[in-house]
């Protein structure tokens, strides 16, 4: 089963307005972690947001948080405002933390442009 | 400033040939990765290293290699048992064991000639 598994190839988003990348996960470890990672034209790939299992509130940086929804294990990255520079590509992440091996698993991403 | 670095930028290799990318941390990092992108997809993982002097294999190993010598450095070669290198490849580095944030380097982008 995919341990990472994120549904939209593709989404528009006019400039300002939010926008939800969608991520939902497969894990029995009751200690993971959750990222979002932004990945521009350039290939770098950019850490933005963090969420552990047993956190209780949602992450929040800044323009971007994150809707953890546990009981579904869903991991959504909400972008709010918009801007030309959030086009890109945006992986979500886990990485579990009892049986570790130290692996991430990633999902194949999801491309965002923003319109003007 | 921290950071990783990924040397070169662009890789050319020739058929039979056997290349190397370099990638330097000094973030103190104990953990170390590699990882394989095709163009349009996701990240795939070719080799970790948890501690120097250790690694193990992940997904898509055939045709690479690695070691870890020092902390800081973990550097991948392309052998040519490797047919189908052109890729994009990402060396990332996190803190060690548990739920560590992973950081990633520029990338290097390899073509075969």
């Amino acid at each position: 089963a995919q341990k990472i598994t994120q549904t939209q190839p593709g989404m528009f988003v006019q400039e300002k307005e939010a926008v939800t990348l969608d991520c939902t996960y497969d894990t029995s470890d009751p200690s993971y972690g959750l990222f979002w990672y932004k990945q521009p034209s350039s290939g770098e790939m950019i850490f933005l947001i963090y969420q552990g299992s047993y956190d209780q509130q949602n992450a929040t940086e800044g323009r971007y948080s994150l809707n953890f929804q546990k009981a579904r294990k869903s991991a959504n990255l909400v972008i709010s405002a918009s801007q030309l520079g959030d086009s890109a590509m945006y992986f979500c992440a886990m990485r579990e933390g009892v049986n570790t091996g130290n692996q991430f698993y990633f999902g194949t991403g999801t491309s965002l442009t923003v319109i003007p | 400033d921290g950071g990783i670095t990924q040397s070169p930028k662009y890789l050319f290799r020739k058929e039979g040939q056997n290349v190397t990318l370099s990638c330097e941390q000094n973030l103190n990092h104990d953990a170390m990765y590699w990882y394989r992108q095709d163009p349009g997809q996701g990240l795939r993982l070719i080799y970790y290293s948890q501690i120097v002097n250790d690694f193990q294999k992940g997904d898509i190993a055939e045709g690479y290699s690695v070691s870890r010598e020092k902390k800081e450095s973990f550097p991948l070669t392309v052998t040519s048992a490797q047919k189908n290198p052109t890729a994009f490849y990402l060396c990332a580095s996190s803190k060690g064991t548990g739920v560590q944030t992973q950081y990633f380097g520029p990338g290097t982008r390899l073509l075969v000639l």
